[in-house]
């Protein structure tokens, strides 16, 4: 079965701080793509950040970055200069070439404290 | 570019009742996917639409059905509402392909009482 695992159900930094957000999956394919998405309170689930398991170089955008170990099965996401818009629900994701569903992970509650 | 919108926004029902939420998909992309998210969860895939037919489905029952159009809009059918089919429900549009970005709306919260 593929899974995504999120172990820290909730966090809470100062603005400005830099922040890493936990993730490890289990699949067996080879093929997959992975995912972290921002769900703010008003529930848009909104893309953060995209990364092809093929593609060593870790994705970055702008403050957002990941470090994935495939071997590992591991995709953390870390936000630098943390704002106070950053203050949401988490989600790291996982899609394969298999089919085209999403499988997420329960969610880290991410506070950024002024 | 038009992003991804719902319709309603909050539904309240009864149980026994049946349900339609609506989905219009971002401008180019021709596939549907609908989640439902229930409180203090991820979401979980319900089914995908690609060219009119289901493309795809998770675990749910039967009650839960769906439709693409030509527009490459979409509804969720839910019939027999049940007290635990409150939650978020998700649509998201992408393009047909592996590892498409999956682009999401801002969801339909419906609550069975």
């Amino acid at each position: 079965a593929q899974t995504v695992t999120q172990s820290q159900p909730e966090m809470s930094v100062q603005e400005a701080e830099t922040v890493t957000l936990s993730c490890t999956y289990d699949t067996s394919e080879n093929n997959y793509y992975l995912f972290w998405y921002k769900q703010p309170p008003s529930r848009q689930m909104i893309l953060v950040i995209r990364q092809e398991a093929y593609k060593q170089q870790n994705a970055t955008e702008n403050r957002f970055s990941v470090n994935f170990q495939k071997a590992a099965k591991s995709f953390s996401l870390k936000i630098s200069d943390s704002q106070l818009g950053d203050t949401a629900m988490y989600f790291c994701a996982f899609l394969t070439n298999r089919d085209d569903k999403i499988i997420f992970g329960k969610g880290t509650r991410l506070h950024i404290l002024p | 570019e038009t992003g991804v919108t719902q319709s309603p926004t909050h539904l309240i029902k009864t149980r026994g009742q049946q349900v339609t939420l609506r989905c219009s998909s971002q401008s180019g992309h021709n596939t549907v996917s609908w989640y439902q998210q229930a409180l203090g969860q991820g979401p979980q895939f319900i089914f995908q639409y690609y060219r009119e037919e289901e493309n795809g489905r998770g675990n749910f029952p039967p009650r839960f059905s769906g439709l693409q159009f030509p527009n490459y809009s979409s509804e969720l059918n839910v019939n027999a509402l049940e007290l635990d089919d409150s939650a978020l429900y998700l649509c998201a549009s992408s393009l047909v392909g592996a590892g498409e970005t999956q682009y999401f709306g801002p969801g339909t919260r419906l609550l069975v009482l």
